[in-house]
């Protein structure tokens, strides 16, 4: 299963648009799916995105997503300061043989 | 409203067993596969264990394979993980997670083993 490499933080102003990338250690996921959590401190990782970049119910489309080669990426527009939180990307293989393996997170910061 | 409540959750001293529990409520539960994953102190998400629907597919983390068992009780709306023989790198918050098929979209709010002597 391949490793998931996400920067260990960012950070942008409100209103701008930030990026977290989840690179994955393998040469190529397209046959993986790719979903986001976010998780503030101590509670629980809410579902973001899923499916690479559907969104669910409720989850703002400041909030999008996608997948290319051996990497996805999460996108913010319109930073809000309560979007300061970690996020995380896991990625499962369409075969579903296993559980997924997730990315060592991304801590937020909104200046 | 779909909640998880995972309890269970506790102080165990290396090598001790512990057993956690999430009960579900506003849905089917027999209709789900589920999740257990943890997170240490200041640390990223693992999973940990997953159970099919019916219980006719169950997968481990090699991290806990042979130590730890999943199950459920589909007429309780429960899901369990048996954990055994402890080390302190299981010291972690436990998460009963509902799984959406390459996703997991309902978590429990968790429950904290700490493994210590």
């Amino acid at each position: 299963q391949s490793v998931l490499t996400q920067p260990p933080s960012v950070s942008a102003a409100p209103g701008q648009k930030v990026t977290i990338s989840c690179s994955a250690s393998s040469s190529n996921i397209a046959n993986n799916f790719v979903s986001w959590y976010q998780q503030f401190p101590g509670t629980a990782p809410k579902l973001l995105i899923y499916d690479n970049y559907k969104r669910p119910s409720g989850i703002p489309d400041r909030f999008s997503a996608s997948k290319s080669g051996t990497s996805a990426t999460l996108a913010i527009t319109g930073l809000q300061s309560g979007d300061g939180a970690d996020y995380f990307c896991a990625m499962w293989h369409i075969s579903l043989t296993t559980g997924p393996v997730f990315g060592g997170g991304t801590k937020l910061t909104v200046l | 409203e779909v909640q998880l409540v995972e309890s269970g959750g506790g102080l165990v001293q290396p090598g001790g067993s512990l057993r956690l529990s999430c009960t579900a409520s506003g849905l089917t539960f027999s209709d789900y596969s589920m999740n257990w994953v943890r997170q240490a102190p200041g640390k990223g998400l693992e999973w940990i264990s997953y159970i099919r629907s019916d219980s006719s597919i169950i997968y481990y983390a090699d991290s806990v394979e042979g130590r730890f068992t999943i199950s459920r009780d589909n007429v309780k709306s429960s899901v369990f993980l048996q954990m055994n023989s402890l080390r302190d790198e299981d010291t972690a918050v436990y998460y009963c997670v509902r799984d959406h098929i390459w996703a997991m979209d309902v978590w429990g709010q968790g429950t904290t083993v700490t493994v210590s002597s």
